[in-house]
């Protein structure tokens, strides 16, 4: 299995203050993924990351951040949380490396995040 | 907008018999496919790819297969054991790196 963990498992926090979930790799993979599951969408990407320093936009990044100052984490900042982001998020990584392609994504565990 | 698709949300089916999952996208702008199944609790796992060049790829007793011209591409499971239980993604890649996932299938194996 890779080495991916995610910290917290769950928490509840109440609308408007910030949130922070921290994804670690063991694994010194390039790519690195954030994604929220929701009913009746599967998972949807919120932001990702190339390298160190280097993120881009998913498909529902508003309201939320990201930051990579080291290879091994992935830090996803809900700056104000509100109920529309209570959710599972999963955090993703990939090796990138290698003469042939190679896209599957090994996942965390997921956080369960409740928003009241 | 679903760029990904899974239009049947479960699907039953008895131990030893064929498992088949189907896929539909838009984008004809992915290279890259991927199946992956999640358990309850726990996070995606991958289970098998296949390029857009490519129409058929099998590993053990899965099976993708992608028609371009569709825009589809399904899952084959033979033969279904109890442990194929779970619920199954498909997913694409465009260029740019970023990836798009169906809702998922919930697959249940009868013993």
């Amino acid at each position: 299995d890779a080495g991916i963990t995610q910290s917290p498992r769950h928490k509840v926090t109440e609308t408007g203050t910030p949130v922070t979930l921290r994804c670690h790799q063991t694994e010194n993979h390039r790519y690195m993924y954030w994604y929220r599951q929701d009913p009746g969408h599967g998972l949807r990407l919120i932001h990702y990351s190339y390298g160190v320093k280097d993120t881009d936009k998913g498909e529902v990044s508003d309201g939320y951040s990201v930051s990579r100052s080291k290879t091994e984490d992935f830090l996803l900042t809900l700056e104000s949380a509100t109920s529309s982001q209570t959710s599972v998020y999963f955090c993703a990584i990939r090796s990138g490396a290698g003469g042939l392609p190679s896209y599957e994504q090994y996942f965390g565990p997921g956080t369960r995040l409740t928003v009241t | 907008d679903q760029q990904v698709k899974q239009n049947s949300p479960s699907l039953s089916v008895q131990e030893g018999r064929i498992s088949i999952l189907n896929c539909d996208y838009t984008n004809s702008m992915f290279d890259y496919f991927l199946w992956y199944k999640k358990y309850p609790a726990e996070g995606p796992t991958f289970l098998i790819s296949i390029s857009s060049i490519k129409d058929k790829n099998e590993d053990g007793r899965f099976t993708v297969f992608l028609n371009k011209s569709a825009k589809h591409l399904s899952l084959h499971i033979v033969p279904s054991q109890p442990g194929d239980s779970a619920v199954y993604f498909c997913a694409a890649r465009t260029t740019g790196n970023q990836f798009y996932f169906g809702t998922g299938t919930s697959l249940t194996v009868i013993p």
